[in-house]
């Protein structure tokens, strides 16, 4: 897995908005799916690890979607506080042995 | 108890010297990665360890070294640093090379003057 893209780079949006990113990644050879929050001045925290198609995993007001037919994850944010204002890494890995291989990452910012 | 962690967090040296960055975790995971954040602020994996067995991306400059002492500890040595070497390194461990998420240590700053 070379291209791993994420939109948008970067997202601004009031406190109580609902938002979504969108990590996309070649479908072939697909293994696992990771999405991590990084705060600034902290290090990567994971949220999720996903490897099914149609999976959907939920931790609070965050949730994602898995797509591996056509190579797409979403994360949802429900709500959005201050505190989610953050760097959202999505992370594919290409077979059980493969590297995890990090996108850019879309930076969120929740206005109060 | 922190879970990864790598010292030091700042590393300041000049061109040529050779330094070594640490990193332990207490997790009891199987699995111990090292990432550098480049100047595009992208995460890319240097290294994988997996019991005894080393993973080595073929872009690092082989003056880079990992040196894993036992399953919990996995030190990154450099020689010679360059100008470019610059960055912020991180540790990370997982349970399993495969399906586990990673935990990460806070990265080390090095700036090579």
């Amino acid at each position: 897995i070379l291209n791993v893209e994420q939109s948008p780079q970067s997202l601004h949006v009031q406190e109580g908005d609902s938002t979504n990113f969108t990590c996309s990644f070649p479908s072939s050879n697909f293994y696992a799916l990771h999405w991590y929050r990084w705060e600034t001045a902290k290090s990567p925290e994971a949220l999720f690890v996903m490897t099914l198609n149609g999976d959907e995993k939920k931790k609070g007001r965050i949730s994602a979607t898995l797509n591996t037919k056509e190579g797409y994850s979403y994360l949802y944010i429900k709500g959005s506080q201050p505190e989610d204002s953050a760097t959202y890494l999505c992370a594919p890995r290409g077979g059980s042995q493969g590297n995890l291989i990090f996108g850019k990452g879309t930076k969120l910012s929740v206005k109060p | 108890d922190t879970a990864v962690s790598q010292t030091p967090k700042y590393l300041v040296t000049q061109m040529g010297n050779d330094k070594s960055i640490k990193c332990e975790q207490n997790l009891g995971h199987d699995t111990m990665y090292w990432y550098k954040q480049d100047s595009k602020k992208f995460l890319k994996i240097m290294f994988s360890y997996n019991n005894k067995e080393l993973i080595i991306n073929e872009t690092v400059p082989n003056r880079f070294s990992p040196k894993s002492p036992d399953k919990a500890h996995l030190n990154l040595h450099i020689n010679s640093l360059e100008l470019g070497d610059s960055a912020v390194y991180f540790c990370a461990s997982s349970q399993t090379r495969s399906g586990s998420p990673l935990h990460f240590g806070n990265g080390t700053r090095l700036t090579v003057t």
